[in-house]
């Protein structure tokens, strides 16, 4: 039972490249989500799926698409990498049970962009 | 929608030592409250979540929170600390019955004195 997993772990890019992170979770999660993290700025919403088929704009969407690719898996798209884009990105995954949740997060991408 | 403040950005304490980490929340409904710990180059582990009840949660690697309604916060203890506890403290709300819309706090980080 691995949880949540990301790949790659670290990734450098130029202006104007694409790229596209990979999540995978193997809980059965009806839910996943894309955060990015920035130093003072805690977890940042960009995109999440409620379920299998849907996705939701978050807090931060603006450059970054997204594919919910079957249960397990979630990827996040850059189509063309800026420079305010470096951060780490966090994949997490989430199943409500009664009336308690919480969310499982992978390791993380490290994203330069320059 | 809800939000989180964490007042201190960094905090450093003494192996040995008693510690308090802040929290306050803004939410119009009952807010379901986490606290995760982030280590270097880690992902996001739950350290202790609140939904109802008892308002002392009690939680992972001897930790605890106290939910006060009144005052809108969930502060995170711990009687004595240990070096291995230097990571970075995130602050959760989210709502109830609705995984999908979560807000981290910009983050606490500890460092340990030995």
């Amino acid at each position: 039972n691995a949880g949540v997993t990301q790949t790659p772990k670290f990734q450098v890019l130029k202006t104007g490249q694409s790229m596209t992170l990979q999540c995978a979770q193997d809980m059965n999660h009806n839910s996943m989500y894309w955060y990015r993290q920035d130093p003072g700025m805690g977890l940042r919403l960009i995109y999440y799926s409620a379920s299998e088929g849907t996705t939701d704009k978050g807090e931060v969407p603006n450059g970054y698409n997204v594919s919910r690719l079957n249960k397990r898996e979630f990827s996040l798209r850059l189509e063309s990498a800026a420079p305010s884009q470096t951060s780490v990105y966090f994949c997490a995954s989430s199943e409500v049970r009664g009336i308690a949740y919480e969310q499982y997060f992978g390791p993380g991408t490290r994203l330069t962009v320059t | 929608a809800q939000s989180v403040t964490q007042p201190d950005i960094h905090i450093t304490v003494s192996e040995g030592a008693s510690l308090e980490l802040r929290c306050n929340y803004s939410y119009g409904a009952t807010p379901y409250l986490f606290w995760y710990v982030q280590s270097p180059g880690q992902g996001l582990q739950l350290l202790l979540k609140y939904f109802s009840g008892d308002t002392l949660v009690q939680g992972i690697k001897g930790f605890e929170a106290e939910f006060k309604r009144s005052q809108s916060s969930f502060n995170l203890r711990k009687p004595s600390v240990h070096w291995s506890d230097a990571a970075e403290y995130f602050c959760a709300v989210g709502a109830m019955y609705n995984n999908n819309d979560m807000r981290f706090g910009a983050g606490t980080r500890l460092t340990v004195k030995p």
